[in-house]
């Protein structure tokens, strides 16, 4: 298994540009997730899905949007990216049940100008 | 989810065991005590999780008090290689409709020294 996977790796924007961050998963886990960690922080969750078709708002989903068209995938779009955005993000998915245990990807690391 | 209180850093020496302590006086019945850690620039990697009995692993071994109000993770022979932030995160089981959603405080930033 190739686990969490997330692309790109690294990306530079311009205020105003939009972009996808790519996230997959094949283990077939229902819950996958969005955060993302600023300098020195913890990390913050932006959205989340129990599912295909189903997508909800973490703590900071402001700018954000997902979709979750199929169990692998779980884009992350940037409307309109803001300074405020460049931050690191991390694509999570886990089961339903058992220990709960949460598996995280790489991460993109993404610089607004 | 109950907060977590974690001491900012701590450092250890290779090869002694760490003992990294967990305050959650507020923790429900039915809460769990996860523990995550992240080395530099990496995703979270989970640890251990315990209810209210005493759990080990392979990486790790996790103690919670009789009245669970605090956790002590306990890393018995660490390495450079356990150089990392090291999250205490008390949740309750995930209600499949609310997803399985983790709240990450600050952690404990871990130094192990040679």
């Amino acid at each position: 298994n190739a686990g969490v996977t997330q692309t790109p790796k690294f990306q530079v924007l311009k205020t105003g540009q939009s972009m996808t961050l790519q996230c997959a998963q094949d283990m077939n886990h229902e819950y996958m997730s969005w955060y993302r960690q600023d300098p020195g922080m913890g990390l913050r969750l932006i959205h989340y899905s129990v599912g295909a078709g189903i997508t909800d708002q973490g703590e900071v989903p402001n700018g954000y949007n997902v979709s979750r068209s199929t169990t692998e995938d779980f884009p992350l779009r940037l409307l309109s990216a803001a300074p405020s955005q460049t931050s690191v993000y991390f694509c999570a998915s886990g089961l339903a049940g058992g220990r709960n245990e949460q598996f995280f990807g790489p991460g993109t690391r993404l610089t607004v100008l | 989810d109950a907060k977590t209180t974690q001491p900012p850093s701590m450092d250890c020496a290779e090869g002694r065991a760490a003992n990294l302590p967990c305050n959650h006086s507020t923790i429900s019945g039915n809460e769990y005590v996860y523990w995550y850690r992240q080395i530099h620039s990496q995703g979270p990697q989970y640890i251990i999780h315990g209810l209210k009995n005493n759990e080990t692993n392979e990486m790790a071994s996790l103690i919670i008090t009789e009245d669970r109000k605090s956790s002590t993770l306990i890393l018995p022979h660490a390495t450079l290689r356990d150089t990392a932030v090291y999250y205490c995160i008390v949740r309750a089981p995930p209600i499949k409709a609310a997803g399985n959603k983790l709240t990450f405080g600050g952690g404990t930033r871990v130094l192990v020294k040679p």
